[in-house]
Parts: structure tokens; C-alpha cells; sequence
């Protein structure tokens, strides 16, 4: 079974640096690039960037650029979400999505097509 | 905020069929194939409709999805009570390089 086990809730303090994680099972790890997405609570998905974990090439969307970093242990089929500084605004549910990508009778596409179960990040001032 | 919109609710009555809109642009539905997700709240994200209108293995054929130009629908028939949670749109935008998701939108079986 193709799963993505993410690690456990974090409660944590502003300033304090956190690193999360998100364990590939299933498949081959290096050939699908993962995705960190947030949920702040009642809030919508947003997309935060992603990692080739064949070569640890990572991108990230402009809103989050800078402040966190994406990282990824191929060895251990394991991806990384971390910050060097929390902030409250931080807070919120992290998941990571396995993407699938290539072409399909002429178009190209992008399934998110496995998901973690979410890691809950708390941060307190 | 989301670069696709979506409506912040519907809702129906049990046995009827609802719709949910999500409106993009060319960068992204325009040119790019639409996702649907149902999330209960508490849980992640679960694919409901891949690529426009493909089903995944599990999801009923009560759910169906299509396309046109920048804008997306999802279709909910037979509406049953367990159907009540939010339902996000995604898809891939070239100028952002990146996904975009709808705000979600909020399913209430009256």
C-alpha cells in the first residue's frame, strides 16, 4: 500500500526552530516529487512547495519563500518541512501529498494523489 | 486570497443534486486539469475527482466532475447526510509554478 506517514503534533514557542517529517512507504521514494501543504484551523488548503527527492531540487510559492525550508533523506524515503524561527501565524495542520506527474493523451498532468495524515503545529508566544 | 474561487457553502436536501463552481483563470483550469477533494474535518484531504472528471476507485458514482474554458464543476447526486463536509477545487498553475486550491466550500444537507 502507497502511504505517507507524517510525524506527530508539535507544540512549540515564537522563535523556537521546528523540523517535521513525512515517511514514504509503497512506492519509490525518488520518483515522485512531495508537496507540503497548509490548513491554518477552519481555513482553506494552501500550497506551500515541493521537493524532487531525486536530486533534492525544491521550489517553494512566493507567500512562503524564506521562511521555511524543504528538504528531503532519500535514504530513508523521508521528506522534511522546517523552520528556523516560528512564528504564531504558524500555526496550523502541515500535510504532505505524493505528486504524480506526466503526460496523458496530449495534456499533462498533476495528481496529488497521496496524502499524509497531517501534523498539528502549535505555536505560543 | 485563493486564486480559485469557490462558493463558501451550498447545500441540498437528501435525494436531490447539488453543484459546486470553482473559477480560475487561464494559467491555471485554463490550461491544467481540475482536482476535487473532500475533506471531514480533522482528516486530510481525500482526491474525490482527478483530472476533470475521473473518478477513483471507492468514490460513488454519485460524484461527477467537468470543465469548461476557466471554470470547474462538481456534481453531487442522491445527496445523502454523510456528503456534509468541504469540498476544495485544485490545480496546477504555470505561472505560479505551483498548485492552487479554491477557499472551500462548505456541503449542508438540510
Amino acid at each position: 500500500e502507497v502511504q505517507l506517514v507524517q510525524s506527530g503534533a508539535e507544540v512549540k514557542k515564537s522563535g523556537e526552530s521546528l523540523r517535521i517529517s513525512c515517511k514514504g512507504s509503497g512506492y519509490s521514494f525518488s520518483r515522485h516529487w512531495i508537496l507540503w501543504v497548509r490548513q491554518k484551523p477552519g481555513k482553506g488548503l494552501e500550497w506551500m512547495g515541493r521537493i524532487d527527492p531525486s536530486d533534492s531540487y525544491s521550489d517553494y510559492s512566493p507567500s512562503f519563500e524564506g521562511h521555511v525550508t524543504i528538504s528531503a533523506d532519500t535514504s530513508i524515503s523521508t521528506a522534511y518541512l522546517q523552520w528556523p524561527s516560528l512564528d504564531i501565524s504558524d500555526t496550523a495542520m502541515y500535510y504532505c501529498a505524493r505528486l504524480d506527474s506526466g503526460w496523458n493523451f496530449g495534456n499533462y498532468y498533476y495528481d496529488m494523489d497521496v496524502w499524509g495524515q497531517g501534523t498539528k503545529v502549535t505555536v505560543s508566544s | 486570497q485563493f486564486v480559485l474561487i469557490q462558493p463558501p457553502s451550498a447545500s441540498g436536501t437528501p435525494g436531490q443534486r447539488v453543484t459546486i463552481s470553482c473559477s480560475g483563470s487561464s494559467s491555471n483550469i485554463g490550461s491544467n486539469y481540475v482536482y476535487w477533494y473532500q475533506q471531514v474535518p480533522g482528516t486530510a484531504p481525500k482526491v474525490l475527482m482527478s483530472r476533470n472528471d475521473q473518478r477513483p476507485s471507492g468514490v460513488p458514482d454519485r460524484f461527477s466532475g467537468s470543465k469548461s474554458g476557466t471554470s470547474a464543476s462538481l456534481a453531487i447526486s442522491g445527496l445523502r447526510s454523510e456528503d456534509e463536509t468541504d469540498y476544495f477545487c485544485a490545480a496546477w498553475d504555470d505561472s505560479l509554478g505551483g498548485v492552487v486550491f479554491g477557499g472551500g466550500t462548505k456541503l449542508i444537507v438540510l
